[in-house]
């Protein structure tokens, strides 16, 4: 059973369009998160979801958008898709804040 | 914002060898945590050590924590291929809010059969 599910695993697409990553988790976590992980495997916090309330949101620019319909599901929205947005993005759940997070496989976005 | 910074940042060693890893923060923390990644995979969590800790283990793992020095190290013991892998730190600042974790830049471990 997978615990933290990302899809899709692989995006290609082009500068300007607006693309959706969604995640679920099956664990019974109440907090949610995105990461980004750059070239170098820098991997730096975007937002978290606590009960699908936003409880971080780390000057992340507007074009993302999160939405977290229920407490297993966090969806990133990125808008006007920018090259410097191609990473790989990690969604992670917890149960509560600063304990062990469970990362999906990710989704690699490439933007020509 | 701070991160971590780990050290070194690449290790190459042969099977059966010891590999160490070390990490240093610059905020207080309440814990912090070791986190492994496969090449092409998302982080598995590896152990967690609180502020208050000094060190611990889980089978071939071996963490210490010095909150004095704000550094921490992990020891992988009789290395396998099967450890290769990119280990991250992670730490949770004590002013902590959501959940938030401030992850180091990895050190690329190889382990050559």
């Amino acid at each position: 059973d997978t615990a933290v599910s990302q899809t899709p695993k692989y995006l290609v697409t082009q500068m300007g369009n607006d693309k959706s990553i969604k995640c679920e988790q099956n664990l019974g976590h109440d907090t949610m998160y995105w990461y980004k992980q750059d070239s170098k495997k820098f991997l730096k916090i975007m937002f978290s979801y606590n009960n699908k309330e936003l409880i971080i949101n780390e000057t992340v620019p507007n074009r993302f958008s999160p939405k977290s319909p229920d407490k297993a599901h966090l969806n990133l929205h990125i808008n006007s898709l920018e090259l410097g947005d191609s990473a790989v993005y990690f969604c992670a759940s917890s149960q509560g804040g600063g304990l062990t997070q469970y990362f999906g496989p990710g989704t690699r976005l490439l933007v020509l | 914002s701070q991160q971590g910074e780990e050290d070194p940042q690449a290790l190459s060693i042969q099977e059966g060898e010891n590999a160490t890893m070390n990490c240093s923060y610059k905020t207080s923390i309440n814990n912090l945590q070791w986190y492994r990644q496969n090449s092409g995979r998302g982080l598995v969590h590896l152990i967690l050590i609180r502020s208050n800790e000094r060190e611990k283990h889980s089978g071939r793992l071996r963490v210490t924590l010095d909150t004095s020095k704000k550094s921490s190290s992990l020891l992988i013991t009789a290395s396998r291929a099967a450890d290769t892998a990119s280990y991250f730190c992670a730490t949770e600042p004590i002013y902590n809010q959501g959940g938030k974790l401030i992850f180091g830049q990895g050190t690329e471990l190889s382990v050559k059969p």
